[in-house]
């Protein structure tokens, strides 16, 4: 089973900085085969990037991914208010599909 | 519109038993693999089950054995049934489709398992 371990465990940043999380697998995921999800309190979570670069439907510019093997990078270029979230990594490139723990990105 | 809703959850005594539905709605259900996630309080994310378009059903060790993913194309539905339940399956559970990256989840249903 690979482990994703996610860091830092929180982001204190403020409305317009750059938020850069991190993913680390514990064996390389296969094809880049790694998605970032937002959540927010009381939702489901929310695809935003797939295939570790991707963007999903609707998914707007400032979020950016990349990485690969076993080291992997979710940034927001400029955060808005509503990306005030948990982000979670999760890799589909082996069985059993694994998530990170969560990046909690707060507001300073 | 595309959408999943889960229903059937709510509280349950240990070494009880529930099942929990998905509807599908806005696309062609019986054409992807839809999987079961949950999460359990303050926790992340943890996939527990799916099944493929071909019926195909895979299982979390975690609950393997005790835990069965089942699909009715007719109904456009998922089932999730749940026995010998243990205060460790307490969670929100959440359908998601796509059998590699999840693009598209339900609301989440919760499931208490307490006596």
């Amino acid at each position: 089973e690979i482990m994703l371990t996610q860091s830092p465990g929180t982001l204190s940043l403020s409305p317009g900085e750059r938020a850069t999380l991190s993913c680390r697998a514990s064996q390389s995921v296969s094809n880049s085969f790694l998605a970032w999800y937002q959540q927010k309190p009381g939702q489901a979570p929310r695809l935003l990037i797939y295939g570790a670069s991707s963007r999903a439907t609707g998914i707007p510019d400032r979020f950016s991914g990349s990485g690969s093997g076993t080291d992997f990078t979710l940034t927001i270029s400029r955060l808005e208010p509503e990306d005030f979230a948990v982000y979670y990594c999760h890799q589909y490139g082996s069985s059993p599909r694994t998530f990170g723990q969560g990046t909690k990105v707060e507001i300073k | 519109e595309v959408q999943l809703v889960e229903s059937g959850g709510g509280l349950v005594q240990p070494g009880g038993s529930l099942r929990l539905s998905c509807a599908a709605s806005g696309f062609i259900f019986s054409s992807y693999t839809i999987n079961w996630v949950r999460q359990a309080p303050g926790k992340g994310l943890e996939w527990v089950s799916c099944i493929s378009s071909s019926s195909t059903t895979y299982y979390a060790d975690s609950v393997k054995g005790r835990f069965t993913i089942s699909g009715d194309n007719a109904k456009n539905s998922l089932y999730l049934h749940m026995n010998s339940l243990r205060a460790e399956d307490t969670a929100v559970y959440y359908c998601a489709r796509r059998s590699d990256y999840f693009d598209l989840w339900g609301q989440g249903i919760l499931v208490t398992v307490s006596s």
